[in-house]
């Protein structure tokens, strides 16, 4: 079964720091771009980043760039996303989503606030 | 970039077609045939519905089909039905290699 599971959420101050994983399962992680994508409660989906399936590109929402950097590592199945300088509008449940956005994580949900 | 351009709401009874549209610009839609659409319920994650303009993935329902024009495209939902009901957004790759979302559309069956 192809899934992917998030994790690394949780409460940070503004202008701290956070990392988010996705470990993937169910198929060829290696042959695959990855995406993240947020949904600020209430309201709709924002496209955050995507890496190609051997990390050598990676595009940015101009929001983000700058703050945050995508990464992975096809030997563990797993794609991250480090986010700095957080801002209160970053604020959102974050989803992981494969290739052609065919299959997404349960999300995991990134909270700023002092 | 700005979030292409969805009705907030769309309404139909069971049985009856509805189409929901999205508009963006030729740095989006229009440029490329890359547009997909994903349905949402309530607290759970989107579903890839539509992708391509108008593929649909394999063993999904083909009461959803999509279609393109210009800078315009659309998702057809045909002969509703009440688990329909949920929120819809289009999505397109945009000519910066990044990809843009829809603001969304809730749709209601009466």
């Amino acid at each position: 079964e192809v899934q992917l599971v998030e994790s690394g959420g949780g409460l940070v101050q503004p202008g701290g720091s956070l990392r988010l994983s996705c470990a993937a399962s169910g198929f060829t992680f290696s042959d695959y771009s990855m995406h993240w994508v947020r949904q600020a409660p209430g309201k709709g989906l924002q496209y955050v980043s995507t890496i190609s399936s051997n990390g050598d590109s990676t595009y940015y929402e101009n929001s983000v760039e700058g703050r945050f950097t995508i990464s992975r590592d096809n030997s563990k199945n797993t794609l991250y996303l480090q986010m700095g300088s957080l801002r209160a509008e970053d604020m959102a449940v974050y989803y992981c989503a494969r290739g052609l956005f065919d299959c997404w994580g349960q999300g995991t949900l990134v909270t700023v606030s002092s | 970039q700005s979030a292409l351009t969805q009705p907030a709401s769309v309404s139909g009874s069971p049985g009856q077609s509805i189409t929901i549209s999205c508009t963006g610009t030729s740095s989006d839609v229009g440029g490329y045939d890359y547009v997909s659409w994903y349905q949402q319920h309530p607290g759970k994650a989107p579903k890839l519905m539509i992708y391509d303009v108008s593929k649909r993935p394999s063993g999904d329902s083909n009461r959803f089909s999509g279609s393109k024009s210009g800078n315009t495209a659309s998702l057809i939902i045909s002969g509703l039905q009440a688990e329909d009901e949920a929120d819809y957004f289009c999505s397109s790759y945009t000519s910066r290699s990044t990809y843009v979302f829809g603001t969304g559309t809730k749709v209601t069956v009466l």
